[in-house]
């Protein structure tokens, strides 16, 4: 098993381009997380996606769309980029909606806007 | 609203010794869970340890071990005989069960400096 992907690993963009970040999972999980991580921070959520077909915002959803295009694979859009998303962003999966249920993460996408 | 609270900014400890990282929470929730992932130099976030709030016993695993104390909101993570190899970013997260979705919530995190 990969666990989770993601790709690309490294982006810079200029103020004002769109990119698509993708994300899938091949362990059968059911829901699916987008956070972003600045510098000295924790992460923050952006979006998630409890089961295929839907998705709901979290904490920081400003600037950002996502589609969850089947149960393996959840995507963040940039529709235009700005240096405020200038940061380190990470998808997550969860079999479930225990609470006992341990999130894995991918290996993170570092972008920086220009 | 949950809160997760990590109140050093960085630790320094001596390899071989062991060393407390501290992690209270704000929670109304009955049910939740705790976590400590790791997060090294490479970027990657490595789960570590998970304490559910209706176990009695604290959590182990390997050297790392989680002082769970309910009443004061407390969920410390203790690492055992320190190795340069943890010298990372730790970061306490709760898990919050939410209209039928579970999100983690993060604290700052604590830098861990393991020297030799």
């Amino acid at each position: 098993n990969a666990g989770v992907t993601q790709t690309p690993k490294f982006q810079v963009l200029k103020t004002g381009q769109s990119m698509t970040l993708q994300c899938a999972q091949d362990m059968n999980h059911n829901s699916m997380y987008w956070y972003r991580q600045d510098p000295g921070m924790g992460l923050r959520l952006i979006y998630y996606s409890a089961s295929e077909g839907t998705t709901d915002k979290g904490e920081v959803p400003n600037g950002y769309n996502v589609s969850r295009l089947n149960k393996r694979e959840f995507s963040l859009r940039l529709e235009s980029a700005a240096p405020s998303q200038t940061s380190v962003y990470f998808c997550a999966s969860n079999p479930g909606t225990s609470a006992h249920n341990e999130q894995f993460f991918g290996p993170g996408t570092r972008l920086t806007v220009l | 609203a949950q809160k997760i609270t990590q109140t050093q900014p960085g630790m320094f400890v001596q390899e071989k010794e062991a060393v407390t990282l501290d992690c209270t929470y704000d929670t109304s929730d009955q049910s939740y869970g705790l976590f400590w992932y790791k997060q090294p130099s490479s970027g990657e976030m490595i789960f570590l340890i998970y304490q559910g709030s209706y176990d009695e016993q604290n959590a182990t695993e390997g050297r790392y071990s989680l002082n769970f104390q309910k009443a004061r909101k407390s969920a410390n993570l203790v690492i055992s005989a320190s190795q340069l190899g943890d010298s990372a970013m730790y970061f306490c997260a709760m898990i919050k069960v939410s209209g039928g979705y579970n999100k983690l919530i993060f604290g700052a995190g604590t830098r861990l400096a393991v020297h030799p």
